[in-house]
């Protein structure tokens, strides 16, 4: 079956622009996380939802960034007045309830 | 506090060496999973290994196996006769109970012909 995926893969926003990624779970995947990758760095946690709750928020690093998944399946991570300092690969990924999740192959966004 | 931590954070080897990449993890619960993933140039993470943290047991899969050890936080990972295709950037996480993933630095492995 299809695995996750994300949408757009690149993406390139001016300072101060809005940007909306994009991911779509493998289907019947009850949880979605979000997760930022900066350059040379290991991934890390942003924001957690079970179906369409959002349980785990704690990763986000500003009141810029928002994410929801309002029927529980797609979910789109909304950064608001971009800034250069949040350049840097978003990856989604998704799992059963307590189990292995699965990565798509993440939005790279450079803010100029 | 979790925390992962990759002490090697770039290796070079030779086709057909054998490597051995180290993770070391702190964590205060008695339940959690550890987990490899490689990252290839191409940038997506794909799932290698899940260990829950009662089973103990070594795992073999092909040029793979992993070493798991409670007693020194540890779980490494071992490629036998390494190929240019091994080259990459691996990552030891840990989450408790299906939550977040918490990622080492990332060890980036080169595989020279």
């Amino acid at each position: 079956g299809a695995g996750v995926s994300q949408s757009p893969r690149y993406k390139v926003a001016k300072r101060g622009q809005d940007v909306a990624l994009r991911c779509d779970p493998i289907s019947g995947h009850v949880s979605l996380f979000w997760y930022q990758q900066a350059l040379g760095q290991g991934p890390e946690f942003l924001t957690y939802f079970q179906n369409e709750a959002q349980l785990d928020k704690s990763g986000l690093p500003s009141d810029r960034f928002f994410a929801e998944r309002p029927e529980g399946s797609v979910s789109t991570l909304k950064i608001q007045r971009t800034q250069q300092e949040d350049s840097a690969v978003y990856l989604c990924a998704s799992s059963l309830v307590v189990d292995t999740q699965y990565f798509g192959p993440g939005t790279r966004l450079t803010v100029l | 506090a979790q925390k992962v931590t990759q002490a090697q954070t770039e290796i070079s080897v030779v086709e057909k060496e054998d490597v051995t990449l180290d993770c070391v993890y702190e964590t205060r619960d008695t339940t959690y999973y550890l987990f490899w993933y490689k990252q290839p140039p191409s940038g997506e993470l794909v799932f290698l290994i899940r260990r829950n943290s009662f089973d103990e047991q070594n795992e073999i899969s092909g040029r793979y196996s992993w070493n798991f050890q409670k007693s020194t936080s540890s779980f490494n990972f071992t490629i036998t006769a390494s190929q240019v295709v091994d080259s990459a950037v691996y990552f030891c996480a840990l989450s408790n109970q299906g939550g977040k993933l918490i990622f080492g630095q990332g060890t980036e492995l080169s595989v020279k012909p």
